[in-house]
């Protein structure tokens, strides 16, 4: 897994906008991939998940986009709201094992 | 709220000292894994029970160790504590069907501190 780090990258978005949250993941083996929520004193919260057979997948507000050939893992956020801000985890399925490997989070502020 | 309980919230302690972090799975879910996050660290793995038997083993110390006891609730041991063991310690749980990867669901996590 990567480090989180003391500073998190930080996306900023006016409450109503749309907002994109971007992962990179290492393993081209992984088949399993999940968007995490953080709040500030709570355990990390399931959002969405999506598996390597597919490229797109809707919930409610929320759109994860999986494109296997660069590695990459986006969420996206319909009409962002204060409530969404918090930070935001990509996983991976750690293969065989069943754990999962966690990326670097991103920090959402959501500005009234 | 997602089902999975851990107790304590908050644990200070001291240097030295041993701990246990009990942690109740969802109902239903064979599977328990213990992550450790810290803030220089993420989110990382540390071991992981199917059904009472130790399945996969992450970045997890030789001082700590875990079980997972046949009604399914799991405790996490740490011992001789250090000052970098401060951090929060999460318990997930998953269905594990067939052997495909589940969603893990989170519990709130202890907040440990060691002095």
């Amino acid at each position: 897994g990567e480090s989180v780090g003391l500073h998190l990258p930080t996306l900023s978005v006016q409450e109503g906008d749309n907002s994109i949250i971007n992962c990179a993941y290492s393993n081209s083996a992984s088949d399993y991939f999940i968007w995490y929520k953080q709040e500030s004193g709570k355990g990390p919260q399931f959002i969405i998940d999506i598996r390597s057979n597919m490229d797109k997948r809707q919930g409610q507000r929320v759109t994860v986009l999986l494109n296997k050939t660069v590695k990459h893992l986006s969420l996206q956020i319909a009409a962002t709201q204060p409530g969404d801000s918090a930070v935001y985890f990509c996983a991976e399925d750690g293969g065989s094992q069943g754990n999962l490997i966690f990326g670097k989070g991103t920090k959402l502020s959501v500005k009234p | 709220d997602s089902g999975v309980t851990q107790t304590p919230k908050h644990l200070i302690t001291a240097t030295g000292q041993r701990v246990t972090l009990r942690c109740s799975p969802r109902s239903g879910d064979l599977s328990v894994y213990w992550y450790q996050q810290s803030l220089d660290q993420g989110l990382q793995f540390l071991i992981q029970y199917y059904n009472g038997e130790e399945r996969a083993k992450g970045n997890i110390l030789e001082r700590f160790s875990a079980q997972q006891f046949p009604d399914l609730h799991s405790e996490l041991n740490l011992s001789s504590l250090e000052l970098g063991d401060s951090a929060l310690y999460f318990c997930a749980s998953s269905v594990e069907l067939g052997g495909f990867q589940e969603t893990q669901y989170f519990g709130p996590g202890t907040r440990l501190l060691v002095l």
